[in-house]
């Protein structure tokens, strides 16, 4: 049930741009993007629902295609500030609010 | 505003004893909770889930178990832990019944099993 995320690792120089995929096997209500900084709690992105939705975060956007049941969170102009890692949530159908999140993506920006 | 409160922040305990983390929510009503661990560099595997007192789901079927006493309060235990319970635990609130809702995590607990 665990969505699978894409790249595993990414390094950047500062201004470069980023796109993380997320792919679910499950039919979802949403996902969900969180961004862990080493040590600390995973702090909430932005949620996706239905319908090829996208929203945007600074310079952070994410869509959501919903009959492939994946997502992509896109980041355009990098900052040393995104350095951290990636998580998709997914939440599936008919489980009741439970949120299963992929393996993460390490992102790495470099001055 | 709402607030969530998990502690302690570290914990450091040896194989075989018991465990007890504890999480609060202030602010809301009948919010879903969850407890979620992360081992050293991995991601955050979910551990348990309630959408309310007495209604618990299990994801994962080892020594750990969860109990919800109050309608926010959220405990994690352990009656004998094991070297492989070593982690960061992190527990989590959202609205109950809203699949738009963010989840809001605490700070989490350290626990290292020696």
């Amino acid at each position: 049930q665990q969505p699978v995320q894409s790249p595993q690792a990414v390094i950047l120089r500062e201004g470069e741009d980023a796109v993380i995929n997320c792919s679910s096997s499950k039919a979802l209500y949403s996902v969900h993007w969180y961004r862990q900084k080493h040590g600390e709690a995973p702090v909430f992105l932005m949620i996706l629902l239905k319908g090829g939705e996208q929203k945007g975060h600074e310079k952070i956007s994410a869509s959501f295609n919903e009959k492939k049941q994946q997502s992509s969170l896109y980041l355009t102009a990098s900052q040393l500030s995104y350095s951290g890692t990636y998580f998709c949530g997914a939440m599936i159908y008919n489980q009741g609010g439970k949120l299963i999140f992929g393996q993460g993506t390490e992102l790495s920006v470099k001055p | 505003s709402q607030t969530i409160h998990q502690w302690p922040a570290t914990l450091v305990q040896p194989v075989g004893s018991p465990l007890s983390l504890e999480c609060t929510v202030e602010g809301t009503s009948n919010p879903n909770l969850y407890w979620y661990r992360q081992a050293a560099g991995r991601g955050l595997q979910l551990l348990f889930y309630s959408v309310g007192i007495g209604q618990i789901s299990s994801e994962v079927p080892q020594n750990l178990s969860a109990s919800r006493p109050q309608d926010r309060q959220f405990i994690l235990s352990s009656k004998k832990l094991l070297l492989s319970d070593s982690g960061f635990y992190l527990c989590a609130w959202s609205n109950l019944g809203s699949y738009n809702s963010p989840l809001h995590f605490g700070n989490g607990t350290r626990l290292t099993v020696t």
